[in-house]
């Protein structure tokens, strides 16, 4: 069976420090991969999007980026975290014709 | 339609209700449809989905109905327990497309 998983399941980083957020996927290929963003109380925020290795969609321009070295391999970074950057970062996967299967999220807090 | 900068509207119902969520999409030609749940502090479960050539659609003690008329969405969960207390999403998919455009969101709140 698939899963997902990401880390850290928390994260408390300062203004100004870099972030990497890792999602790996298991037991499927060549999924697709989403990262979003959720707001405390608020809906989700789709970041980017990847259908292949080094193929990245960036769907708001944003002070984020995101890497796929590998197949299942989704990465989130920042050179410099903003206090708005803070939210919860959720990774999912999906075949190209059924739903998405989100991660269970990351929690980064920017002081 | 997106869901950024709008705050959560709350349905709060008795445990044993019947609970009714709604939601309106955006695209006309969007052809699939899921109602993800949202416990607190945890990822998004798929619920239930439809695709457009379909109206209604049952699961176990869900049913999600299609209006393509009007582009509406509902999710009913039959004899509402505590445990459905969460957040409730409803997402949509456009043809040809992958991505998902996810919908405000509403709160269930079932209280014993």
């Amino acid at each position: 069976s698939q899963t997902i998983h990401q880390w850290p399941a928390t994260l408390v980083q300062p203004v100004g420090s870099p972030l990497s957020l890792e999602c790996t996927v298991e037991g499927t290929s060549n999924p697709n991969l989403y990262w979003y963003r959720q707001a405390a109380g608020r809906g989700l925020q789709l970041l980017f999007y990847s259908v292949g290795i080094g193929q990245i969609s960036s769907e708001v321009p944003q002070n984020l980026s995101a890497s796929r070295p590998q197949d299942r391999q989704f990465i989130l970074s920042s050179k410099k975290l903003l206090l708005s950057d803070s939210g919860f970062y959720l990774c999912a996967w999906s075949d190209r014709v059924s739903e998405q299967y989100f991660g269970p999220g990351t929690r980064l807090t920017v002081t | 339609g997106e869901s950024v900068g709008l705050h959560l509207p709350t349905l709060s119902v008795q445990e044993g209700d019947n609970s009714i969520i709604n939601c309106a999409y955006s695209n006309s030609a969007s052809d699939y449809f899921i109602w993800y749940k949202q416990e607190s502090g945890k990822g998004p479960q798929f619920i239930i989905d439809i695709r457009s050539n379909m109206d209604k659609r049952q699961g176990q003690r869900v049913t999600v109905l299609l209006n393509k008329t009007v582009k509406h969405l509902s999710l009913q969960i039959a004899a509402t327990q505590p445990g459905d207390s969460a957040v409730y999403f409803c997402a949509e998919r456009g043809t040809g497309f992958q991505k998902l455009v996810f919908g405000t969101g509403t709160r269930l709140l079932v209280s014993p």
